[in-house]
């Protein structure tokens, strides 16, 4: 049963950076040729899509957040991970990893998803 | 970026009873190539992530009960619970995966009359 399990600091500082890990059991990101994604949900509010990655490297952005974003793969420990640069108060969410529904396309829902981190921007 | 946008925010329906949720895109969501509407819809219970209900805007996702039915095509589309129990108590999300960003619906709240 494919697993992914949020991981990293639950307070950041403003101007401060976010860096997030998700860790993938019950499949390998580097052989099952799906996409992987992050999305976020502010406390009570709809849910944003941050970006996806194949685990060969190839990544889709949000433009909204592509200035402070980056997400890459270690394949050697079956994670992939988040940072989020400048950050404020309205980067403010709990914090999903998920997989895309079908293997090479990135063009497909999430069907497998983690349980959220939730990360505070705060001084 | 396309814009999804849905209605009602929130609706309350009796046991038994039908729930629909709409959602229209600010663009056609229809891949011509292969004429399938690249929309999703998620259940968001309390506490939990999303669930994935249904893709190409009517495939249910495996284990979904078939009292979930997604239909429309092109910019409108609409989740109906045919019967609605206690269970579906959530906050329901459509997704449009036709183009990135791959924008969300606001959520509409279910909840039982």
């Amino acid at each position: 049963q494919l697993q992914l399990q949020e991981s990293g600091p639950g307070l950041v500082k403003p101007s401060e950076t976010l860096s997030l890990t998700c860790t993938v059991s019950g499949d390998s990101i580097s052989s099952s040729s799906y996409y992987w994604g992050w999305i976020r949900q502010p406390p009570g509010k709809g849910l944003e899509w941050i970006g996806s990655l194949y685990y060969s490297g190839s990544t889709y952005y949000n433009p909204s957040l592509k200035s402070r974003v980056t997400i890459s793969a270690d394949t050697s420990k079956n994670q992939f991970s988040l940072t989020l640069s400048s950050v404020t108060a309205a980067d403010t969410a709990l914090y999903y990893c998920a997989r895309h529904l079908r293997p090479s396309y990135s063009n497909y829902p999430f069907d497998y998803w983690g349980q959220g981190t939730l990360v505070t921007v705060s001084s | 970026d396309i814009v999804m946008t849905q209605s009602p925010d929130s609706l309350a329906v009796s046991l038994g009873e039908r729930a629909t949720i709409n959602c229209k895109s600010s663009q056609s969501v229809l891949y011509s190539s292969n004429n399938k509407n690249y929309l999703a819809w998620y259940q968001q219970k309390p506490g939990q992530p999303p669930k994935l209900l249904i893709y190409w805007a009517s495939t249910r996702e495996s284990g979904v009960p078939d009292r979930f039915s997604g239909s429309g095509s092109g910019t409108d589309f609409t989740l109906t619970i045919s019967s609605l129990q206690a269970e579906d108590v959530a906050v329901y999300f459509c997704q449009q995966c036709y183009s990135p960003p791959f924008t969300f619906g606001g959520g509409t709240n279910v909840e039982i009359k």
